[in-house]
């Protein structure tokens, strides 16, 4: 099947400082890209849905100025956590969807972790 | 939240079948049913997904009702490494219920 990478795999950061998380479709053309994040022992919580060369849009709750979301091209989305602070540590995993809702998938995710 | 709702736990015997339900009634006629599996610090992955006829792939089958209310993830011969969360999601919608905890016992 497709491949979708993030990088890092994992972060730790300072509170206070910013994060640049990167998502990519490898083999194939991401007109749409998810972003969630899974606290422990629970599911993925949806935080945002960016179209390729839109602005992203937020789930109720998710604050825009916090997570920025950018996704210049087909092939890569990043996900910006500004200012962190220790609850946003969080698994943060992005999903890559083709021109056709039958082309879906994840990445493997990257572990946050702010001191 | 999300619109499918699944079983908090499930268990099976290993080499025994499994049937994993999902509701969805609110599902409209272009939503594909995804199913993906988790575990712990990975990311999800694909199983299986249909839209209104059922599937079959090398890793499991889905049985899709005649209304589409709803669904069934059917893994033919459980194995120790099929122990996951299992998720069935909408394709219009995309937000994760809490899905299925399967634990398969040796």
């Amino acid at each position: 099947g497709a491949v979708v990478s993030q990088h890092p795999s994992r972060v730790i950061c300072k509170s206070g400082t910013s994060v640049k998380i990167e998502c990519r479709s490898l083999d194939f053309q991401a007109t749409t890209m998810f972003w969630y994040r899974q606290f422990p022992k629970q599911s993925l919580m949806l935080m945002a849905t960016s179209n390729e060369g839109s602005k992203a849009t937020y789930e109720q709750g998710v604050e825009k100025d916090k997570f920025l979301i950018n996704h210049a091209s087909l092939t890569l989305s990043t996900l910006t956590v500004t200012s962190a602070h220790p609850e946003d540590s969080s698994f943060y995993i992005c999903s890559a969807r083709g021109d056709s809702p039958v082309e879906q998938y994840f990445g493997p995710g990257t572990r946050l972790t702010v001191t | 939240d999300a619109k499918t709702t699944q079983p908090n736990s499930m268990e099976s015997n290993e080499e025994e079948p499994v049937h994993l339900p999902c509701n969805h009634s609110t599902i409209s006629g272009t939503d594909y049913i995804h199913w993906y599996r988790q575990l712990p610090s990975q990311g999800p992955e694909y199983v299986i997904h249909g839209l209104t006829s059922n599937v079959n792939n090398r890793m499991a089958s889905l049985a899709i009702a005649e209304d589409k209310k709803s669904s069934t993830l059917i893994l033919h011969r459980a194995t120790l490494r099929d122990a996951a969360v299992y998720y069935c999601i909408l394709s219009n919608d995309m937000r994760f219920g809490a899905g299925t905890r399967l634990t398969v016992k040796p």
